[in-house]
């Protein structure tokens, strides 16, 4: 079993649509999440962090984290063409400060 | 401000050759990392440097090396380069605290022949 696991996709949406991504983590110490967003051809850059049980909300983005569940979302409202990339989830590893990434997961947003 | 930069860009290998991939950032930072990244597998990380004078290990050390020179700059070694190695490589800084995020460079494409 993967540490960090979200679905590859694709998940296509209509435009104006919202966009919602799950992903799932095992290691219960991990207090710190991240989902990055990455064009084709280019590096991951961050949309949101979140550390807390509840929403986060950022724009048309919301981070939610369930830490009984162990599982952190992305929603995505009003879903533009240029939100189109893959997004990587990303757990914080508290042994050894370091980050460890789901295997992403691909939207489409079709006009 | 340029941020975390690599270079180079693009690189191609024969089987056996080696090379150091350059990692460079200007943000301070205390913390960086070297991941791959091969289709549908996400980021791994290869090593990580927590502070200056420090290398670790991460997921897929092997067949690779690392030397953090400075603050700013850690490099990643293939000795002897195979085609499994084949890969994008990102590299990234943070400053090191659990909340602290993680910024990427523009990445290295390299192919292995």
């Amino acid at each position: 079993q993967k540490e960090v696991e979200q679905n590859s996709g694709p998940l296509s949406v209509p435009e104006g649509a919202i966009a919602s991504l799950n992903c799932t983590y095992s290691d219960r110490g991990s207090q710190s999440f991240f989902w990055y967003r990455q064009y084709s051809g280019k590096s991951p850059e961050l949309i949101m962090s979140i550390y807390s049980n509840g929403d986060k909300e950022d724009g048309r983005f919301t981070a939610q984290l369930n830490k009984a569940s162990q599982y952190v979302s992305l929603l995505i409202r009003d879903s533009q063409p240029s939100d189109s990339a893959t997004y990587l989830c990303a757990a914080h590893k508290a042994a050894g400060n370091k980050l460890t990434f789901g295997g992403g997961t691909r939207v489409l947003v079709k006009p | 401000n340029a941020g975390v930069t690599q270079t180079p860009k693009f690189q191609v290998l024969k089987t056996g050759q080696s090379m150091t991939l350059q990692c460079a950032q200007d943000m301070n930072h205390n913390s960086m990392y070297w991941y791959r990244q091969d289709p549908g597998m996400g980021l791994r990380l290869i090593y990580y440097s927590a502070s200056e004078g420090t290398t670790d290990k991460g997921e897929v050390p092997n067949g690779y090396n690392v030397s953090r020179l400075n603050k700013r700059e850690f490099s990643l070694r293939l000795e002897s380069a195979a085609p499994s190695q084949t890969s994008v490589y990102f590299c990234a800084s943070s400053g090191g605290g659990p909340t602290d995020t993680q910024y990427f460079g523009p990445g290295t494409r390299l192919t292995v022949l």
